[in-house]
């Protein structure tokens, strides 16, 4: 079956413009997060969604960042105001449920910010 | 904070050599462990995970890993590694279903 598709793959965007990161989850799967991996850093949660509910936001690094789920499925991160240290590979991963529950992690999507 | 340190970020063997990654966590409460491997060019994938039971766990192509709840550590381990195990090998913690934390990465090069 399909496994979690992230778009765009690749995503330039100058400095201070907003951008929209997609996660397609599995089908079926009820949980959903979000990282962050930057060069030389290990991947940082941002977000979990459980259902369309969050949580727990504790992860995203400021204001300018946000997450959405509608319909238990599809979920949009959007970063506002673009700076250069947000540049980084976006992950996404679905479970089936939270927990002890396997994660399966998308491509995800590398965001330059020029 | 909860975090999750991998001491070797990078290691190189030779083929047939034995492997031993470090993982250690500073939370003390009730938690999943896992191992995460990235192989070049793809996803992250589950190599194998502890939340209950006999702490050793056997994971896919021969890795285990050995929970020892008295040194919060959940190393890595393999007898004899070949060059398909060149990858970089995540460690996380999830504790409350929610929130996972993941190490640092050790990048593993295996020379034929």
């Amino acid at each position: 079956g399909a496994g979690v598709s992230q778009s765009p793959s690749n995503k330039v965007t100058e400095k201070g413009k907003d951008v929209e990161l997609r996660c397609d989850p599995i089908s079926g799967h009820t949980a959903l997060y979000w990282y962050r991996q930057s060069l030389g850093q290990g991947l940082e949660f941002l977000i979990y969604f459980q259902g369309n509910s969050a949580p727990d936001k504790s992860g995203l690094p400021s204001d300018r960042f946000s997450a959405e789920r509608t319909g238990g499925s599809v979920s949009t991160l959007t970063i506002q105001r673009t700076q250069q240290e947000d540049s980084a590979v976006y992950l996404c991963a679905s479970s089936l449920r939270g927990g002890s529950y396997e994660q399966y992690f998308g491509p995800g999507t590398r965001l330059t910010v020029t | 904070a909860q975090s999750v340190s991998q001491h070797n970020h990078h290691v190189i063997l030779s083929e047939a050599a034995s492997l031993e990654l470090g993982c250690n966590y500073s939370y003390g409460g009730t938690v999943n462990l896992f191992w995460y491997v990235q192989y070049p060019g793809q996803h992250l994938q589950l190599l194998l995970k502890y939340f209950s039971g006999d702490p050793l766990v056997k994971g896919i192509k021969g890795f285990e890993a050995e929970f020892i709840k008295s040194k919060f550590s959940f190393n890595l381990r393999k007898p004899s590694v070949q060059w398909s195990d060149t990858a970089e090998y995540f460690c996380a913690v999830m504790r409350g279903y929610q929130k996972v934390t993941f190490g640092t990465g050790t990048k593993l090069q295996v020379i034929p």
